[in-house]
């Protein structure tokens, strides 16, 4: 069983849609990772959290860790937010989710 | 402050041969780790090195091997490559490890004919 499931897989929005992507996990943390993967492979870090909630632009990242639960939403989406997005786990390693792919549609 | 660099990027390699693949972290970081990735089995974590010391290892066979130089570079080798060497090799730099923030580089996409 994967220490990190997310949901959902796949995901086609039309632009300007709020979007959620959620992540589950099992173990304790030190810290959740969301990144961002555009095809051509590079991954791009979007946020970094141990708790609470961060904002970056249309990005917003919450966690709660009793619920060992944490989503990122995507605000007023747009097509370059086409992406594949993992979330993972921050300990001796990264622990990788699946990913959820992205397509934002004009 | 320049990212992650991963050389080369793409590289085409025969059966049994070997490769070398390098990673140059963001100045002052200390942990460099690296990730298989390949579309059957997602992100697999291979090694992490902190301070020229391989301090994790993941569950692949010795033909995968890495080192970290003192400049905190690091390289990847694989022998005698198999055709499910093919994937994509990335690797992330931080400070202290995956537990602080961490920045990937571009990766290297290897091909095995």
């Amino acid at each position: 069983k994967n220490e990190v499931e997310q949901s959902p897989q796949n995901l086609t929005a039309q632009e300007g849609e709020f979007i959620t992507i959620n992540c589950s996990y099992s173990v304790g943390i030190s810290a959740l990772h969301w990144l961002q993967q555009h095809p051509g492979g590079g991954i791009v870090s979007l946020f970094m959290l141990s708790s609470g909630k961060k904002k970056h632009g249309r990005l917003i990242a919450t966690i709660n860790i009793q619920e060992k639960h944490s989503s990122l939403h995507i605000t007023a989406s747009h097509p370059r937010d086409s992406a594949v997005y993992i979330c993972a786990l921050g300990g001796n390693q990264f622990y990788f989710g699946t990913g959820t792919s992205l397509t934002v549609i004009p | 402050k320049a990212g992650v660099t991963q050389t080369p990027r793409y590289l085409i390699k025969t059966r049994g041969q070997q490769v070398t693949l390098s990673c140059s972290p963001i100045s002052g970081h200390r942990s460099v780790s690296w990730y298989q990735q390949t579309p059957g089995q997602g992100l697999q974590f291979l090694f992490e090195y902190f301070s020229e010391t391989q301090r994790n290892k993941g569950n692949f066979p010795g033909r995968f091997s890495g080192r970290q130089f003192s400049n905190s570079r690091s390289e990847m080798n694989v022998s005698t490559l198999e055709l499910g060497d093919s994937a994509l090799y990335l690797c992330a730099s931080s400070y202290q490890g995956a537990h602080t923030e961490a920045f990937f580089g571009q990766g290297t996409r290897l091909t095995v004919v």
